[in-house]
Parts: C-alpha cells; structure tokens; sequence
C-alpha cells in the first residue's frame, strides 16, 4: 500500500523549534519530488516548501524563509521539516505530499499522495 | 505571487443535481491546474490533474475543463459522498497556490 506518514508535530513555544519527519512506503520515494502543504485551523491549503529527488533544491514560500529547511534521506525514504522561529501563524496541520517525477524549479505535477497530517501548534 | 480566486465559496445543492465550481487566476498557467477534494478531518485527495485528466480511481462524474486563466470543476450528478470543500491548485509558478475553496452543502 502507498502510504505517507507524518510525526513529530505538538504544542510548541512562540521562538521554538520542531522537526516533522514523513515516512514513505510502498512506493519508489527517490522518483518524486516531495512538499509540505499547511492548513491552519479552518482555512485553506498553504503550500510550505518542495524538495526535488536528490535534495539539491529546495523552494520555499516565503512566509518561512530563513526559518524553515526541508530535507529528505532517500535511504530510509524519509523527508523532513525543520521549523525554527515558530510563530503563532505557523499553527496548522502539517502534511507531506508526493509531486511529479519530472518538475521544474518553478512548476511541477500534482499532489497525488497526501499523508493523514501532524497538528503543530504554536503557543505560550 | 499567482492568485487563485474560486467561485462559489459555497453552495447548497441535492443529491443528484450537475455541480460546477470556477477557478479563475489572476495569471495564465497553461494548464497547470489541480482539484482536490477535503473532507472534514481529512487530508486533500487529487481529483483533476493537468486542467482535464481524472486522477486513477476517481469516479467518471467528476471532470475539469478549461486553460489559461479559467477552469471548472463539473460534478455531473453529486452524489452523498461527494459533499465536500473542493480546492483548485496551480503548479505552473512557486509559490504553488491553492483557491479559498469551495464548499458543497446539502440543500
């Protein structure tokens, strides 16, 4: 079965730090480019930032530039979200998505696979 | 920054009646548009890729059409499960962008 599986959100101090991991399985992780997708409580979707197959490009909205860094480990297919300098309006449910297998820095394919996503909530 | 303006926000409608949701954005994608559908407590699922294509498994009810600026989602007769908030998503330019939503109540 195609899964990803997010872990490692939780309440968090305003200036805290947190890292959210993404599991995949059942599906070839080193292919695709992989992103996070946000969504604050009762709103709609934020894309957070993308990574493409080897690591080497990472994009991001600018929201959480120079705060937040996305990596992956194609060894234990594994992504991360290293999230520094929380604020309150980084409260959301954090998701991990799969993207296309051929993208561009600017453009890419669909979100075809979605984790069940991890709550992260910024507050003192 | 691409903005994606859905229309409606909401509507009412019954079980099997045509539904047809718009997406405008403010910028020509080609036909780098997505629809998801979200149900409470969810996570997003693909319905539409590139404008037109049915993501594999979804029901041949649901179609997009559209390229450039203007797209639409068709439900051609909803049905109970279809009740939902649908997002529109382009992936031409980052920062990929979602519509506001649009959500399908029943009348």
């Amino acid at each position: 079965e195609v899964q990803l599986v997010e872990s490692g959100g939780g309440l968090v101090q305003p200036g805290g730090s947190l890292r959210l991991s993404c599991a995949a399985s059942g599906l070839t992780f080193r292919f695709y480019w992989m992103s996070w997708v946000r969504q604050a409580p009762g709103k709609g979707l934020e894309w957070v930032a993308n990574i493409n197959q080897d690591g080497s490009g990472k994009y991001y909205v600018d929201s959480v530039k120079g705060r937040f860094t996305i990596s992956r480990d194609n060894a234990k297919n594994s992504m991360y979200l290293q999230m520094n300098s929380l604020r309150a309006e980084d409260t959301a449910v954090y998701y991990c998505a799969r993207g296309g297998r051929y993208c561009s820095s600017t453009s890419c394919a669909a979100f075809d696979i979605w984790g069940q996503g991890t709550m992260v909530t910024v507050s003192s | 920054d691409i903005q994606m303006t859905q229309s409606p926000s909401s509507l009412s409608a019954s079980g099997g009646d045509r539904v047809t949701i718009t997406c405008r954005a403010s910028q020509n994608i080609s036909s780098y548009l997505n629809w998801y559908q979200q149900k409470p407590g969810k996570a997003p699922k693909l319905l539409i890729y590139a404008a037109s294509s049915l993501q594999s498994g979804v029901p041949s009810r649901f179609s997009g059409s559209g390229s450039g600026t203007d797209f639409t989602l068709t439900i051609s007769s909803l049905q109970p499960e279809d009740f939902a908030i649908y997002y529109c998503q382009q992936s031409y330019s980052t920062p990929w962008t979602f519509g506001q939503g649009t959500k399908v109540e029943i009348k």
